[in-house]
C-alpha cells in the first residue's frame, strides 16, 4: 500500500478559479513534505518543502499547508492559469533518502 | 546553472540491445539519484549515490541494470539486455550535501524498447 495518497486523481478547472489538492500520508518517521509540479514531458520541479514544524508555505500562487498531527497536506492554487496544467506530486521524506511519492493529481486548466 | 542534464531525451531500441542513459548533475551537488517513472508504479528510486559512491542500489530491478558515477559530474545508467518492460521515463536528480536537501530533476529520458 502506498504510504502517500493523493486526491483527487484528476480535476478540471476554469482559468482564474482556485483549487485545492489533498495529500494524506502514513510515512513515519517524517522529515519533510514536498510538493512537485510536473509538466507533461518534463521532470518534476519543486514548489515547496515543509518540515514538521511548518504548517504553511507559499510560492507565488501556490500555498501548501501541513498538519503533521493528522498527517495531511494540501496544495492550494489561486487564480489558476493555463500554465498550471500539470501533474502535482506530493512527496514525503522520512529520515533517509527514500522518498515516498504520491501518484499525483492531474490538473487541467481550461480557458 | 543549466540544471541537471540528461541524454538522450528519447531512446527507442530493440529488445536485447544495450541502452546507456547519461546524467550530468548540478555542479557542487553531492547526492545523485536515478528514478524510473511509469504510469502503473509512478516514481521509483533505482539507485542513490553520495559523493560518487553508490549508497543504495536495492531499487535496481535486476542484474540487467547497472549504474556508475566515475566522477562528480557524470553518471550512467545501463540496461543490458533491454526488455520491453523496461520502457519508462528515467529521471536523474541531484541534491546538496545530504539526502535531505532539495532534489533537482533532469528532463528525463523516455525509453521505448520494442
Amino acid at each position: 500500500k502506498n504510504q502517500v495518497e493523493q486526491s483527487p486523481q484528476s480535476l478540471i478547472i476554469l482559468e482564474g478559479k482556485n483549487c485545492t489538492l489533498q495529500c494524506n500520508y502514513t510515512v513515519s518517521p517524517f522529515s519533510n513534505l514536498r510538493w512537485y509540479k510536473q509538466d507533461t514531458g518534463r521532470g518534476p520541479v519543486s514548489l515547496t518543502i515543509m518540515t514538521f514544524s511548518e504548517n504553511t508555505k507559499s510560492n507565488g500562487r501556490y500555498t501548501a499547508t501541513l498538519d503533521a498531527d493528522t498527517k495531511q497536506s494540501s496544495l492550494h492554487i489561486t487564480a489558476s492559469q493555463l500554465s498550471d496544467s500539470a501533474s502535482y506530486i506530493c512527496v514525503v521524506s522520512p529520515n533517509d533518502y527514500k522518498l515516498s511519492f504520491g501518484a499525483g493529481t492531474t490538473v487541467t486548466v481550461r480557458a | 546553472d543549466a540544471g541537471v542534464i540528461q541524454s538522450p531525451r528519447h531512446e527507442v531500441t530493440e529488445m536485447g540491445q544495450e541502452v546507456t542513459l547519461r546524467c550530468k548533475p548540478i555542479s557542487g551537488h553531492n547526492s545523485l539519484f536515478w528514478y524510473r517513472q511509469t504510469m502503473m508504479r509512478g516514481l521509483e528510486l533505482l539507485i542513490y549515490f553520495n559523493n560518487n559512491v553508490p549508497i543504495d542500489d536495492s531499487g535496481m530491478p535486476e542484474d540487467r541494470f547497472s549504474a556508475k558515477m566515475p566522477n562528480a559530474s557524470f553518471s550512467t545508467l545501463k540496461i543490458q539486455p533491454s526488455e520491453p518492460r523496461d520502457s519508462a521515463v528515467y529521471f536523474c536528480a541531484s541534491g546538496g550535501i545530504s539526502w535531505n536537501t532539495e532534489a533537482f530533476f533532469g528532463q528525463g529520458t523516455r525509453l521505448t524498447v520494442v
